[in-house]
């Protein structure tokens, strides 16, 4: 397969633990978006990296989320000090970011702070 | 910063009706608006796209109209099918390059 995939596929936690999402993209495609949806909402933007560089952070993401892409590959997203409203779907897309183009969106990680 | 509402929330429509998705937005700068379609515990997947230089875009039962005066598009399904049932997502291409994506419209087609 080699659409974007993302591990682990589900996540339980317990509040204040941290945990972290790994994103593999397309293997030639140089955009990376993470996105969070929660039940009966669209995806919500939360950041993306054309290559290893990091060009957004939504103003709603809180300090106790980071995302890196150290060699502009493969991504990993961060969450620290886990509340319960951390409780979504993390979305990863990838694109080739030649212009305006579609998403190739994982399967995506869920993650449950109880 | 860019912002998306779609409407309506939920629609309900018999085999073989149309079905009308509306958004607008807020960016007059925005030029790219694609549609996106999530089965129920699957991804969101592209169905179609336009882009601002052209008024109207058609892929066999799908269709995309847009108004940039207006700031607004629409999704038309035609010909539905109880396949066509998912969630439905406009989106718009916001400053930076990233995609802002509406509520979502869960559409059902009664058999």
């Amino acid at each position: 397969d080699t659409g974007v995939s993302q591990d682990p596929r589900h996540k339980i936690t317990k509040r204040g633990q941290n945990v972290t999402f790994r994103c593999d993209p397309i293997s030639e495609h140089n955009r990376l978006y993470w996105y969070r949806q929660t039940l009966g909402q669209g995806p919500e933007f939360l950041t993306y990296f054309q290559n290893e560089a990091q060009l957004e952070k939504s103003r709603l993401l809180s300090d106790r989320f980071s995302a890196e892409r150290p060699k502009g590959s493969f991504s990993t997203l961060e969450i620290q000090r886990t509340e319960q409203g951390d409780s979504a779907m993390y979305l990863c897309a990838s694109s080739s970011g030649q212009g305006p183009g579609e998403l190739f969106f994982g399967e995506g990680s869920r993650l449950t702070v109880l | 910063g860019e912002n998306v509402e779609q409407h309506p929330s939920t629609l309900s429509v018999q085999e073989g009706d149309s079905a009308v998705i509306k958004c607008t937005y807020s960016d007059s700068a925005s030029n790219y608006f694609p549609w996106y379609k999530q089965e129920l515990g699957k991804r969101p997947q592209l169905i179609i796209d336009i882009r601002s230089n052209v008024g109207e875009k058609k892929d066999q039962r799908i269709a995309v109209t847009l108004n940039k005066t207006a700031k607004h598009f629409s999704l038309h399904i035609t010909e539905t099918q109880p396949e066509d049932s998912a969630v439905y997502f406009c989106a718009v291409l916001g400053w930076g390059g990233k995609l802002i994506f509406g509520q979502g419209t869960e559409l059902s087609v009664k058999p």
